[in-house]
């Protein structure tokens, strides 16, 4: 089972949509939760972190379920500039390694 | 805002050559990181380091890799006798704790 999965897309959505990503991770130890945002052949940027009792960032939430090992992201009406791959990643203990997902493709088109 | 700077952005080389990768992650971070990305494919951990050594590290990060922090402020990827299949993005990366924050990148192009 991989360490990281997700549902590699890609969502095609319209401006103004709402569109949801899972993931899922395999370290029940698993101790933080991020999505990352990757524009093409660019870095790695940080969305948000996940926190336990889920949290809101503008148009972006996003929730944590430890028992289910399920992450999930939600961005509400979308804008052409959310097209990009959302990167799920998991660190099993603080300062550890990073381990991401494949990532989930998102184009939003007007 | 602060962040992780990487150099060089491109670098080719020729198959057999050696390559020195450098990173300034965000200072009074504590954690370092270097990763990398083939072409259409998954980030992938090669090696972290805190408190002066390597922590941890992958399958991928074998003797042909190694790395330093020469000055207390850069952080150096050296991939010794390059091969084709290390053509990649290599992405450094600093931590406080939680979060990590990742540089530009460098294309890494083994021709």
């Amino acid at each position: 089972r991989k360490e990281v999965e997700q549902d590699p897309g890609p969502f095609n959505v319209p401006e103004g949509a709402t569109v949801a990503f899972n993931c899922t991770y395999s370290n029940s130890a698993s101790q933080s939760f991020f999505w990352y945002r990757q524009d093409c052949r660019k870095e790695p940027k940080l969305l948000m972190s996940v926190y336990s009792s889920g949290n809101e960032d503008g148009r972006f939430t996003a929730q944590l379920n430890r028992a289910s090992q399920y992450i999930s992201l939600l961005i509400r009406d979308s804008k052409l500039s959310d097209s990009a791959t959302y990167l799920c990643v998991v660190r099993v203990e603080y300062g550890n390694k990073l381990v991401f997902g494949a990532g989930t493709i998102l184009r939003v088109k007007s | 805002e602060p962040e992780v700077t990487q150099t060089p952005s491109h670098q080719v080389t020729q198959m057999g050559q050696e390559v020195i990768l450098r990173c300034v992650p965000i200072s009074n971070h504590l954690y370092f990181y270097w990763y990398r990305q083939i072409l259409g494919q998954k980030v992938e951990f090669l090696v972290s380091f805190y408190n002066n050594e390597i922590s941890e590290k992958s399958e991928i990060f074998d003797d042909q890799f190694s790395v330093e922090r020469p000055d207390g402020s850069n952080f150096t990827l050296k991939i010794r006798s390059t091969k084709l299949e290390d053509s990649a993005m290599y992405f450094c990366a600093s931590s406080p704790l939680t979060e990590a924050f990742f540089g530009q990148g460098t294309r890494l192009t083994v021709v």
